[in-house]
């Protein structure tokens, strides 16, 4: 089993749709929680970090279910711009601050 | 505002050659990375360095060596490079090991004929 492992996808979804991810994680000392936006292989840049309580960042919504070992993020009237990789990533603080990446799940934002 | 910069952007070299990519980050950050992303795998680790003159291996070290002298560098060299060396190579800096994020460089997309 994956230590990080997220819908494969892709997800096409019109504009203005809500489109929802998951992530699972397999380690339970794993501490930190984000989530990174990739287009088109360049560089992965930060979205958002995932706090205990939950965080919202305008049309994105991200939550933390520790017990379920489970991470979401929610895109609200999603945009073209939205179309890209999400890439789920946890930190283990038990191996030294590793930080295992998720493969990605694609998004396809259509007019 | 550079932040994070890496060198080249692209490379072609052959195989036995040893080539060096290049990271600069302006930012003080203790913790530097090199990650290496290919299709089916994501992205893997390499090395890290938590300060400098101090490395440490990551997941896919073999084949490749770096070095931290100063903060603000951490260039990654390939000694010999191999056709299997060919990948994305991302620079990345945090201010912690876990608990921050990580910032990344626009990448070196590195060809090995």
């Amino acid at each position: 089993r994956k230590e990080v492992e997220q819908d494969p996808g892709p997800f096409n979804v019109p504009e203005g749709a809500t489109v929802a991810f998951n992530c699972t994680y397999s380690n339970s000392a794993s501490q930190s929680f984000f989530w990174y936006r990739q287009d088109c292989r360049k560089e992965p840049k930060l979205l958002m970090s995932v706090y205990s309580s939950g965080n919202e960042d305008g049309r994105f919504t991200a939550q933390l279910n520790r017990a379920s070992q489970y991470i979401s993020l929610l895109i609200r009237d999603s945009k073209l711009s939205d179309s890209a990789t999400y890439l789920c990533v946890v930190t283990l603080y038990n191996q030294g601050g590793k930080l295992i990446f998720g493969q990605g799940t694609e998004l396809s934002v259509k007019p | 505002d550079a932040g994070i910069t890496q060198s080249p952007r692209y490379k072609i070299t052959e195989t036995g050659r040893q080539v060096t990519l290049m990271c600069h980050q302006t930012w003080s950050h203790s913790y530097m990375f090199w990650y290496r992303q290919d299709l089916g795998h994501g992205l893997r680790l390499i090395y890290y360095s938590a300060a400098a003159d101090i490395t440490d291996k990551g997941e896919v070290p073999d084949g490749y060596v770096v070095s931290r002298s100063k903060t603000e560098n951490f260039p990654l060299t390939l000694e010999s490079a191999t056709r299997s060396q060919t990948s994305v190579y991302f620079c990345a800096s945090s201010e912690s090991k876990g608990r921050q994020p990580q910032h990344f460089g626009d990448g070196t997309r590195l060809s090995i004929l």
